[in-house]
């Protein structure tokens, strides 16, 4: 079956504007994170997303949000973008919420790279 | 808090060398630990994962032994191979969190030179 897909692969934007990436989760697949990738701060944990609701939010300002659909695709949307939110945005889908949870697996895409100048 | 640590990379081995990726955590109770594997150009695709302690997890030629005692989980594998070439990233669960939420090292790049 067709994993998780993450539209758009590449984006440059300039500092200030807003952009908004997109999730496809494997079909069936209820629950959606979003994470953050940076070589010096690693994997950040953004916010999880199940049945519609969030679930759980990491510790990033308001400027990050998101939101997921009744047919569970999902979006994250970055404004008044800075130099610092240069990343791999990588988005995972789960049958069930709860990343950690027994007997639940998380498939992650391979990932919206913004850069930021 | 809960925090994960891993050793530094890049770990720069020959083909058929012996593999040892160290993880130490910081976390009340008994979490669950996991490793996860990101090939180049890919996303992060879990490798394998241990629940309670003394559990080995085992995958594709990997092994990790959950320690309490050393709250280690260290990942080895007895030859690598240049297709093992990739960043690993060990993670846990928290027993006593009610989101789940996975906790992550900060990933270690492994090269595997011919």
């Amino acid at each position: 079956k067709a994993g998780v897909t993450q539209t758009p692969r590449y984006l440059i934007k300039t500092r200030g504007q807003q952009v908004t990436l997109s999730c496809s989760p494997i079909s069936g697949h209820r629950s959606v994170s979003w994470y953050q990738q940076t070589p010096g701060q690693g994997l950040q944990f953004l916010f999880e997303y199940f049945s519609e609701t969030q679930r759980n939010k990491g510790n990033f300002p308001g400027r990050f949000s998101g939101r997921q659909f009744s047919n569970s695709r999902s979006e994250m949307n970055v404004s008044t973008l800075e130099l610092g939110d240069s990343a791999l945005y990588l988005c995972a889908s789960s049958s069930s919420w709860g990343q950690g949870r027994s007997g639940n697996t998380i498939y992650f895409g391979e990932g919206s790279w913004l850069t930021v100048v | 808090g809960n925090s994960v640590t891993q050793m530094e990379g890049p770990v720069t081995l020959s083909e058929e060398a012996f593999l040892t990726i160290n993880c130490t955590y910081t976390a009340t109770g008994y979490p669950s630990l996991f490793w996860y594997v990101q090939y180049p150009g890919e996303g992060l695709q879990l490798l394998l994962k241990a629940t309670k302690a003394d559990d080995k997890g085992s995958n594709k030629g990997f092994e990790a032994t959950y320690r309490k005692e050393t709250t280690s989980f260290h990942l080895e594998k007895g030859s690598v191979q240049v297709s093992d070439s990739a960043v690993y990233f060990c993670a846990l669960s928290a027993s006593g969190d009610s989101n789940y939420q996975l906790i992550w090292g900060a990933g270690t790049k492994l090269i595997i030179k011919p």
